[in-house]
Formats: structure tokens, sequence, C-alpha cells
């Protein structure tokens, strides 16, 4: 595999525009998060789905941001409008859960979001 | 309210032991403890985890106390390629959590 596989990995608009942030899983992987990373607040989990199943979203900063999972092979984050203070970035990582072994996530190589 | 408390800091010799420690005070008795690293512009790597026993891996060794409100990671001979972000991470389920991590430079 592949790994997980994130999509594009640099962006760049205009405030009020739409973004959309993408992410292909490990294939068999059952959970698949979002973070966003910055200097000042580090690494935040931002929303977590359980088999494309959306579990945990109150880490999402605002309404202007919204994950959605139709398929256990694909996920976007979308923020609309954009603003400034978006800037970061954007990393996705799925795992396999394992009651025996307690599995480990899998991060992407992230995409580094600028919003000028 | 962390979970753990790790030194912002620290720095090593090249091909010297790096030894990280990670306080857990408040660990529950089926929370692990896992430890990622994040090398500059990459994403998150998982080290190594444990949840009593101390662990071994062909990156690291992980040893936890007996008590385990604490643990170390042990890099055993540092290359500047283990520069890096190394977060210590304390939990029972599948969702990493993760706070400011040591921050440990390798140098020549």
């Amino acid at each position: 595999d592949a790994g997980v596989i994130q999509s594009p990995r640099h962006e760049v608009t205009e405030m009020g525009q739409e973004v959309t942030l993408r992410c292909k899983p490990i294939s068999g992987h059952d959970y698949l998060f979002w973070y966003r990373q910055t200097m000042m607040r580090g690494l935040e989990l931002l929303i977590y789905f359980n088999n494309n199943v959306p579990i945990d979203d109150s880490g999402m900063p605002e309404d202007r941001f919204s994950a959605k999972m139709p398929n256990a092979s694909f996920s976007t984050l979308k923020i609309q409008p954009s603003e400034p203070r978006d800037s970061a970035v954007y990393f996705c990582a799925s795992s396999l859960a394992d009651l025996v072994l307690n599995t480990e996530a899998f991060f992407g190589q992230g995409t580094r979001l600028t919003v000028v | 309210d962390a979970k753990t408390t790790q030194p912002t800091s620290m720095d090593c010799a090249e091909g010297r032991a790096a030894n990280l420690p990670c306080n857990h005070s408040t660990i529950s008795g089926n929370e692990y403890v896992y430890w990622y690293r994040q090398i500059h512009s990459q994403g998150p790597q998982y080290i190594i985890h444990g949840l009593k026993n101390n662990e071994t891996n062909e990156m690291a060794s992980l040893i936890i106390t007996e008590d385990r409100k604490s643990s170390t990671l042990i890099l055993p001979h540092a290359t500047l390629r283990d520069t890096a972000v190394y977060y210590c991470i304390v939990e029972l389920s599948y969702i990493p959590t993760f706070g400011r991590g040591t921050s440990l430079i390798v140098h020549p």
C-alpha cells in the first residue's frame, strides 16, 4: 500500500474562496482522522470517522469547516469561505482498530494551506 | 488538562543514546503509552507503544515504570536523521491526541 495519500500537497487561495482537501486512507483501515497543525496551537484533532461515519467533530473550529467520507477509500475536508487564519498544515491519518494489538495511526504528508 | 508532560527540548550527540522522558501520572490502568515523532515538514510517524511491559522494536525501546506514571523512550544510537519532535501520548482508544512534544536535536 502507498500509505495515506493527501492532495493537494500545497494550496494557495484567496480569502473567501472554497477549499477542498482530499484524503485516501490505507485500504482496510476503519478509522480516519483529520488534524490541523499551526505554530500557535500545535497538532489539533478536527474530526474522526469510524467506518465512514463521523464520530466526533468537536474539534472542528467553525461551521465553515465540514468533512465527509462518502466511502471507505475517500474523505474530504472543506472550508467555505476560507479565511487567512485557516492557513495551516492539514493532516489526514488512518488506523485499523484492533482490540488485541491496539495499533497505531498512519499519517499522510499533509496539505499546506495558505489563505491570502 | 494535558495527560502527559514532556521537556520542551533536548539535545544529543550523534551516536549516543537519546533518552526522552514523559510523565503521565494520571494514567489509568487500561491506557496505552504511545510515542510518535514528526520530522520537519512531514506527517507524524509511529515509533512504539506499550501498556505495562517494556517494549523494543527496530526504532527504539520504551521503558515504562512499574507504577506506570512515567516512561522513557530510548533511541540507542541517535543519528542526525533522528532530529524531530517526539510526542508521548496516553490513550485508551484509537484516537491519537498530541501535546507539544519534545524537540530533539541530534548534533554531530
